[in-house]
């Protein structure tokens, strides 16, 4: 079975500051895709990454996928309140199925 | 095309009744998933559609839980005698065919079984 950690689980942080999630696996996936979820919403998507040691922004966004292609992780540069929420990796296997994480809850205080 | 649409929002139900919800995924794709989530926690994935085919179902999914997609489109989820576990929020994603898809998904149906 494959399984996709992430961690943390829950992060309380304050405006300004930098944080960083991170997805782990044993697996390798064809690609792994970040989400982000508000309370009573479904996940959105914010980025694919693909390739073996991709780097994709997206504004104070930085997603890196490993070179290995088993693990990936968000770095979120000066954190702001807006930044709340869920933030959710899923691996895409070979049968095109997503594996999902458990989520990462951050809190951004102003 | 507004996106993959789910019906009901919210239903509450008493234990035992049975429910049933709707996904409209985005028309042009192939794939949909249902997901169960719980508070706090990632999406649980539960059957995936190729078309109207059912390729894959979790073995979470008990007896209890049937879903369909007759004509390749819309999506129903039905439980049976719904049980007070059952309460969590049920989302659809939809995807298109090919390496590296994204899931869209709709805004979710949420299931308090009292």
């Amino acid at each position: 079975t494959q399984l996709l950690e992430q961690s943390p689980q829950f992060l309380s942080i304050q405006e300004g500051e930098n944080l960083t999630v991170y997805c782990n696996s044993s697996s390798v996936f064809s690609s792994l895709q970040w989400y982000r979820q508000e309370p009573g919403e479904g996940p959105v998507l914010l980025v694919t990454v693909v390739t073996g040691g991709e780097v994709k922004k997206l504004k104070r966004l930085t997603f890196q996928f490993g070179d290995a292609r088993k693990d990936s992780s968000l770095h979120i540069t000066a954190a702001q309140p807006g930044d709340t929420g869920l933030y959710l990796c899923a691996g895409e296997d070979s049968n095109y199925q997503l594996i999902w994480g458990a989520g990462t809850k951050l809190i951004i205080k102003p | 095309d507004t996106g993959v649409s789910q019906n009901p929002r919210h239903k509450i139900t008493k234990r035992g009744q049975n429910v049933t919800f709707r996904c409209d995924p985005i028309s042009e794709h192939n794939r949909l998933y249902w997901y169960r989530q719980t508070l706090g926690q990632g999406p649980e994935f539960l059957t995936y559609f190729q078309n109207e085919a059912q390729l894959e179902k979790s073995r979470l999914l008990s007896d209890r839980f049937s879903a369909e997609r007759p004509k390749g489109s819309f999506s129903t989820l039905e439980i049976q005698r719904t049980e007070q576990g059952d309460s969590a929020m049920y989302l659809c994603a939809s995807s298109p065919q090919g390496l590296g898809t994204e899931a869209f998904f709709g805004q979710g149906t949420r299931l308090t079984v009292v």
